[in-house]
């Protein structure tokens, strides 16, 4: 079945530091890959999505390639702010008609002033 | 749009009563979702509706749980009897049909069982 491995946290950073989570997928097919966001006390939004191999998605700063071959989905932030501070979880759609998502098990971030 | 909605915010019941939580689509979404998170096993899928029918309760613990939508603009998730280890963060999502994969999160129920 589908799973998603993300890195365990937490991520404590410096403000203006390089970022990297690191996510790899097990999936049927050719899934759709997704970095969702929740900041402290608040719902999961999207930051960015990718649908095919290759893509590249891009929010906020944030980036994230699709890279079949490692089937990885990275995410990565040149220079973190104390704002970002949030747990970011890594997810997956499977083939066409399973549209639930399943998710990695979350990494919090914290950035330090 | 107000997003989706999700009540009560918070609910502290005791072991033994039985729990329900609601969740309010996005209008003109036809998919929605129930997914839990806990520090143990972080977020997973209970259940999805697709048209208001269940098309994968896969995720569902068991039968102490059980989900409905009897229209396009409300669900329910019920616990009965609820237990201490149900205790979690619940989340509703709902997405559109335009074929985009986004699913839309309410803020989410956070549910102590004592």
């Amino acid at each position: 079945g589908n799973s998603v491995t993300q890195m365990e946290g937490p991520v404590t950073l410096s403000e203006e530091a390089f970022l990297t989570i690191n996510c790899t997928y097990t999936a049927t097919g050719y899934p759709s890959l997704f970095w969702y966001v929740q900041y402290p006390g608040e719902g999961l939004q999207l930051l960015l999505k990718a649908t095919k191999a290759d893509d590249k998605g891009s929010n906020k700063g944030f980036e994230a390639t699709y890279r079949k071959e490692t089937t990885s989905f990275h995410l990565e932030k040149g220079s973190v702010q104390v704002s970002d501070s949030a747990v970011y979880s890594c997810a997956l759609t499977g083939f066409t008609g399973r549209r639930a998502l399943t998710f990695g098990s979350g990494t919090r971030l914290q950035v330090q002033p | 749009d107000a997003g989706v909605i999700q009540s009560p915010r918070h609910e502290v019941t005791e072991m033994g009563q039985e729990v329900t939580l609601r969740c309010k689509p996005i209008s003109g979404h036809n998919s929605l979702f129930w997914y839990r998170q806990t520090m143990m096993r972080g977020l997973e899928l209970l259940i999805y509706f697709n048209n208001n029918v269940p098309i994968d309760d896969s995720g569902m613990p068991e039968d102490r749980f059980s989900a409905k939508m009897p229209n396009a603009s409300f669900s329910t998730l019920k616990i009965q009897p609820s237990e201490p280890r149900d205790s979690a963060v619940y989340f509703c999502a709902s997405s559109g049909t335009s074929g985009s994969e986004e699913q839309f999160f309410g803020p989410g129920t956070r549910l102590t069982v004592l």
